[in-house]
């Protein structure tokens, strides 16, 4: 079974700054999808960004982006110019791609990210 | 408004009631998910469907069961509530294909006394 693992429950930044996610994952599948998502106070849960394991350049959605290093099964994500609505929990997730998956995401234990000003 | 709304957004109630927590979609996925969220574990599957003629469950479906009406409706009952159900829980949607997304109503609120 695959498991998805945040080791960071918090983090702060202050705003303007770059922040680091961490997020590393456990798998035997060659490809999968990986996503980050953002749920705000407001409790949203917000698609952030996503990478296809089979796609070496990493993804960038304006001020994040990731770093996806397959062979180490690390996926941190990246988010620059910080914000005060950045202010959120960040959950890491993993879906199959092959076989006889249904779409299942597995989540990581999320980390709450604190944007001061 | 919203694409995937969940009703109620909050609720209270006691033990042994029988509790039924209603999603409708407007995005036109065949595929719904329920989800339970409880802290430091993020999100766990219930239960999922990928049209209204399939129903599977998923990790942790005991004392749960569901219904999908219809292609847009996918509802969540908890047949005698306990308190350690007591959690936010969030219903998806997404479009068939590997790749897709999945894409969560606001979430319930549920707190069983």
């Amino acid at each position: 079974a695959q498991t998805v693992t945040q080791s960071q429950p918090e983090m702060s930044v202050q705003e303007a700054e770059t922040v680091t996610l961490s997020c590393t994952y456990d798998t035997s599948e060659s490809n999968y999808y990986l996503f980050w998502y953002k749920q705000p106070p407001s409790r949203q849960m917000i698609l952030v960004i996503r990478q296809e394991a089979y796609k070496q350049q990493n993804a960038t959605e304006n001020r994040f982006s990731v770093n996806f290093q397959k062979a180490a099964k690390s996926f941190s994500l990246k988010i620059s110019d910080s914000q005060l609505g950045d202010t959120a929990m960040y959950f890491c997730a993993f879906k199959e791609a092959g076989g006889t998956s249904y779409g299942k995401l597995t989540f990581g234990q999320g980390t709450i990210l604190t944007v001061h000003p | 408004d919203a694409d995937v709304t969940q009703t109620p957004r909050n609720r209270i109630t006691k033990t042994g009631k029988r509790i039924m927590l209603e999603c409708s979609q407007t995005k036109g996925h065949d595929r719904m998910y329920w989800y339970r969220q409880d802290p430091g574990l993020g999100l766990q599957l219930i239960y999922y469907s990928f049209d209204v003629k399939d129903i599977n469950k998923g990790e942790i479906s005991d004392g749960y069961s569901v219904s999908r009406q219809a292609q847009a409706k996918f509802s969540l009952s908890l047949e005698s509530a306990i308190p350690n159900q007591t959690a936010l829980y969030f219903c998806a949607t997404s479009a068939s294909g590997k790749s897709q997304p999945q894409h969560f109503g606001d979430g319930t609120r549920l707190s069983i006394l």
